[in-house]
Parts: structure tokens; C-alpha cells; sequence
């Protein structure tokens, strides 16, 4: 079956400009992981979900940021009123149950640059 | 989640084996070891994992240490489809609180596949 998919694949927004990322998960997956990798970094954890429960919240950087699962499937990350250091590959993971040691499938991520 | 030590970067020939070490000398009794790699512009990807005893799967060995402070990651033939970042990143299987498995990487391993 398909993957995980991320929409836009890129993202140029100007500083203040609000941004909308959008994550589809591998059907009838429970778990849902959002990260941010800068460049030459490795992924870091933003925020979890448990179908469209946000058990975790942790990892995100401002109140700017914002994660939605309404419906437990697709999830939104939002970015109000970006700035440069927003500039990331946003990825976004999926699981199937809530086993820890399950694997995560990525998607592609989306890339924003902020000017 | 224990930390873990890996080179910046490796080069290897195509068709020839490449053994990516991991040094994790505060592993904890419950720590899995997972692999994870990331292709160039692509989300990461599961390689493999183990605890104990060393794992074979399609696409790579897992070979740890006795004591468990260190593992290896073997690519039998190298391929140039192979060169990607390569993640070696512990998880604690009893860790039940928090956020729910998110996985933790670090800088990772730079693999280059020369033909």
C-alpha cells in the first residue's frame, strides 16, 4: 500500500507569512510522530499523536507552532508567523499500534525556507 | 533514551562490505538497538534492530557486542544506493510515559559508496 505522504514537498514563505504542512499516514495507522531536522542535523521530535489525542507536545519550539489530528488520520502542522529560523525539513512518521519498538515509516518530508 | 557514538562520516567501494560502528556504553539492560538510515532527500527509513543476540535481515547484519556497549551494522555488498546517513539509535522498551516512542536521533554516520 502507500506510504506516507507529505504536502507541500517545498515551502518558500516570507518572514511573518502563517504556513500549513499536511501529513497523510499510512492507513489505519494509530501513531503519528511529527519531527524537524535542520541542515546537517539529524530529525528532532516536535509532537505526538494517538489517533487524534496529542499525547505530546513537547518538542515543539514556540507557541507558534501548532498540531492538529482532527479525525485521527491526516495531520496538520501549522507555523504562525514564520521567522528564518523556522527554515527546516519537516517530517512526518507513522506506527502502527502503540508499540514502542514497531517501526516508524517516514514520509519525504517538507522542506521550508523562510526569507 | 541512552546516547550513542557514531563517525561523522565513512566511504566505502561499491560491492564491497562496509561495517558502521556504534559505541553506546551506558546501554541500559532494556535498551533495544535500532538502525535507522535517510537517503538524500527522503525521510528516514528502518534498517534493522536487536538486543542481544545478533540479527540478519534483507538489508543488513546486526552484529553487537557481548557486552552490549557497542554494535556494528554490516552491509554485506555495498551498493551505491546505499550512500545515506545511518542512524544507530537506542530504545528503551519499558519506557512507557512521556512521549511514547519518539525516536531520538544523533548526527549519525555519512555514508559515501564510491563505484
Amino acid at each position: 500500500g502507500a506510504g506516507v505522504s507529505q504536502s507541500p514537498r517545498y515551502k518558500v514563505a516570507k518572514r511573518g507569512q502563517d504556513v500549513a504542512l499536511r501529513c497523510d499516514p499510512i492507513s489505519g495507522h494509530v501513531s503519528l510522530f511529527w519531527y524537524q531536522q535542520a541542515l546537517g542535523q539529524g530529525p528532532e521530535f516536535l509532537t505526538y499523536f494517538q489517533n487524534e489525542a496529542q499525547l505530546d507536545k513537547s518538542g515543539l519550539p514556540s507557541d507558534r507552532f501548532f498540531a492538529e489530528r482532527p479525525e485521527g488520520s491526516v495531520s496538520t502542522l501549522k507555523i504562525q508567523r514564520t521567522q528564518q529560523e523556522d527554515s527546516a525539513v519537516y517530517l512526518c512518521a507513522s506506527r502502527d499500534s502503540g508499540g514502542l519498538q514497531e517501526t516508524q515509516y517516514f514520509g519525504p518530508g517538507t522542506r521550508l525556507l523562510v526569507l | 533514551d541512552a546516547k550513542t557514538t557514531q563517525p561523522n562520516s565513512m566511504e566505502s567501494n561499491e560491492e564491497e562490505p562496509v561495517h558502521l560502528p556504534c559505541n553506546h556504553s551506558t546501554i541500559s539492560g532494556t535498551d533495544y538497538i535500532h538502525w535507522y538510515r535517510q537517503l538524500p532527500s527522503q525521510g528516514p527509513e528502518y534498517v534493522i534492530h536487536g538486543l542481544t543476540s545478533n540479527v540478519n535481515n534483507r538489508m543488513a547484519s546486526l552484529a553487537i557486542a557481548e557486552d552490549r556497549k557497542s554494535s556494528t551494522l554490516i552491509l554485506h555488498r555495498a551498493t551505491l544506493r546505499d550512500a545515506a546517513v545511518y542512524y544507530c539509535i537506542l530504545r528503551d522498551r519499558l519506557n512507557y510515559g512521556g512521549s511514547q516512542g519518539n525516536l531520538i536521533f544523533g548526527k549519525g554516520t555519512k555514508l559515501s559508496v564510491k563505484p
